[in-house]
């Protein structure tokens, strides 16, 4: 099915470890994004792309990291995992116009002990 | 800096009652601007989205939106909620010098009331 895939659905970490949330979309999307929801304040920006090769941060980049070398790849590293990571994750994509929308994934509900 | 605030944190209506859910936004142009819907443990769904044109938007659920620009709005109603309408919903708006950076509101919380 066409969308918005992203893993794990669920995971734990130990403060101070490092993971990678996997993002892949196959609708040949050049714009891709990772937002962070915590209740009470929406869906916040960490790191966008507008297409391989290019990165950007959004309003809370502050230890995650990214990269983009395919156009339907965008993975989101946890460099050193802290208490205040604990969050649900979405990856979202859209064509670069945003005329049709996005699409989110289903969310990583990540938390940090 | 472009942003879209939801002034409710919270509405409570009886089933069968009409629902308005307030968003505000401010950019320097004509954004885009969406309504997702998002149950417990959940996704966000796409409602509707306003790009430009005819200021009344319909979506899907039976749900629709006004744009007014003299408002600086972008209001989501529904004329008769059913229980299943409960949920949380997000206003967004893309647009200035980057029409892929998708800005959300802090988000409302719709129960509803038998």
């Amino acid at each position: 099915n066409a969308g918005v895939t992203q893993t794990p659905k669920f995971q734990v970490l130990k403060t101070g470890q490092s993971m990678t949330l996997q993002c892949a979309q196959d609708m040949n999307h050049e714009y891709m994004s990772w937002y962070r929801q915590d209740p009470g304040m929406g869906l916040r920006l960490i790191h966008y792309s507008v297409g391989a090769g290019i990165t950007d941060q959004g309003e809370v980049p502050n230890g995650y990291n990214v990269s983009r070398s395919t156009t339907e790849d965008f993975p989101l590293r946890l460099l050193s995992a802290a208490p205040s990571q604990t969050s649900v994750y979405f990856c979202a994509s859209s064509r670069l116009t945003a005329d049709n929308g996005y699409t989110f994934g289903s969310g990583t509900r990540l938390t940090v002990v | 800096a472009q942003s879209v605030t939801q002034p409710d944190i919270h509405i409570t209506v009886s089933e069968g009652a009409s629902l308005e859910l307030r968003c505000n936004y401010s950019y320097g142009a004509t954004p885009y601007l969406f309504w997702y819907v998002q149950s417990p443990g959940q996704g966000l769904q796409l409602l509707l989205k306003y790009f430009s044109g005819d200021t009344l938007v319909q979506g899907i659920k039976g749900f629709e939106a006004e744009f007014k620009r003299s408002q600086s709005s972008f209001n989501l109603r529904k004329p008769s909620v059913h229980w299943s309408d409960a949920a949380e919903y997000f206003c967004a708006g893309s647009g200035g010098t980057s029409y892929g950076k998708l800005t959300f509101g802090q988000g409302t919380i719709l129960t509803v009331h038998p």
